[in-house]
């Protein structure tokens, strides 16, 4: 299977402190991207980092990407409690197809 | 205003019946995707079109259908519904762009239970 993986499963962390979520993939990349999906919704898209970068930041949001380790980290500064969502990776293999391959996903729950 | 919409939002049905689910965007895209979400919330990508034609298609069982009657309409038409088809299926939308994928915009689901 193309999936990627998500580390942790789940976590729950207390409002104010910060959420560290890791994602490993399998294939070669275009761009990663990251999602949040509240329960029982669609999911949003958060941010986009392409391979020839390294880290990116969008208001409390930071990414890195380690192409060499095929691995993403998504961070999420001071936390609030309606950050409780899943959130999941998703990678553009650039086969040319503008499909994205899911990891599965991490739970966060932000206790107030 | 909703940018991708899907109806209907819940969908309960017996096996072997025939249903289909909507999807309309009003983002401008290009390219429209159905994906499908388990119960332990793996999503997978089914199908997707770019202008009307079909561009992927991800071994899906012939008894799932897309149509697209036009870039903003991207429906999904299931025959004989079995218990495996229960999951919650996302409609989603993006601009197309050579060489790499877009973000892009999800519906709300549409969860379907088969009984």
């Amino acid at each position: 299977s193309q999936q990627g993986e998500e580390d942790p499963q789940a976590l729950s962390i207390q409002e104010g402190e910060n959420a560290t979520m890791n994602c490993s993939y399998k294939t070669s990349i275009n761009n990663l991207q990251w999602y949040r999906q509240n329960s029982g919704r669609g999911l949003v898209h958060l941010i986009l980092i392409r391979s020839n970068e390294r880290e990116k930041h969008s208001g409390r949001l930071r990414v890195t990407l380690d192409t060499s380790k095929k691995s993403s980290s998504l961070l999420i500064t001071a936390s609030r409690a309606a950050d409780t969502a899943s959130y999941f990776c998703a990678t553009d293999p650039g086969d040319a197809t503008n499909k994205l391959i899911f990891g599965t996903g991490t739970l966060l729950a932000v206790q107030p | 205003d909703t940018a991708v919409s899907q109806t209907p939002k819940y969908l309960v049905t017996q096996m072997g019946n025939d249903k289909s689910i909507k999807c309309e965007q009003n983002l401008g895209h290009d390219t429209m995707y159905w994906y499908k979400q388990d119960s332990k919330k793996f999503l997978k990508i089914m199908f997707s079109y770019n202008n009307k034609e079909l561009i992927i298609n991800e071994t899906v069982p012939n008894r799932f259908s897309p149509k697209s009657p036009d870039k903003a309409h991207l429906n999904l038409h299931i025959n004989s519904l079995e218990l495996g088809d229960s999951a919650v299926y996302f409609c989603a939308s993006s601009h197309l762009y050579t060489g790499a994928t877009d973000t892009q915009y999800f519906g709300p689901g549409t969860r379907l239970t088969v009984l």
